[in-house]
């Protein structure tokens, strides 16, 4: 059980354009959702948590109007960059809450911005 | 400010050996902490984890120690296995910081046969 579904799992897009990428609960009912975002050999770093029904909450640096969150049920969250550029590739992955202190996370989506 | 400090980059062993992974944290107000083993291009996988009120906690190969006045706490795996060879990842959440989990820098372990 508590299984997270993330697409895509890899996305190639020119700079400019905006991306997608989506997080489903499959058989449990998440409101609140994370995304993290991982640098080559680095730390997964909390970006932002989704709040089902509400506005997301950004970590300090992290650009609201860049990383748009949108957690418009209790199954899905999404995450689009906007106006995505080279340096927004990276490894995005998203994470679920369940029960007291569960953790379930997506397989992550690498982005390329070409 | 980095709350969450594992300050080996790498680490190897031997096949059969002990693994000992280390996690430092500087936030008191952690009460929960998890272990996570993640491959390139993949999301983490949970291995374990303890609450602040016990010091260990043991499933199967795996042990984690809590040193809650040292604020650190360590992975053990016992024996060391080639499929052990991945990033581990250690988390701290706490009941104050709604659900959010603070990741260390991961610690890239590789077992030799």
């Amino acid at each position: 059980g508590a299984v997270v579904s993330q697409h895509p799992s890899r996305v190639i897009c020119k700079s400019g354009t905006s991306v997608k990428i989506e997080c489903r609960s499959l058989d449990f009912q998440a409101t609140t959702m994370f995304w993290y975002r991982q640098f080559p050999k680095k730390s997964l770093m909390l970006m932002a948590t989704s709040n089902e029904g509400s506005k997301a909450t950004y970590e300090q640096g992290v650009e609201k109007d860049k990383f748009l969150i949108n957690h418009a049920s209790l199954t899905l969250s999404t995450l689009t960059v906007t106006s995505a550029h080279p340096e927004d590739s990276s490894f995005y992955i998203c994470s679920a809450n369940f029960g007291n202190y569960g953790y379930t996370f997506g397989s992550g989506t690498r982005l390329t911005v070409v | 400010d980095q709350q969450v400090k594992q300050n080996s980059p790498s680490l190897s062993v031997q096949e059969g050996r002990i693994s000992i992974l280390n996690c430092d944290y500087t936030n008191s107000m952690f009460d929960y902490f998890l272990w996570y083993k993640k491959y390139p291009a993949e999301g983490p996988t949970f291995l374990i984890s303890i609450s602040s009120i016990k010091d260990k906690n043991e499933d199967g190969r795996f042990t984690v120690f809590l040193n809650k006045s040292a604020k650190h706490l360590s992975l053990h795996i016992v024996p060391s296995q080639p499929g052990d060879s991945a990033v581990y990842f250690c988390a701290a959440s706490g009941s104050s910081n709604t659900g959010k989990l603070i990741f260390g820098q991961g610690t890239t372990l590789q077992v030799k046969p």
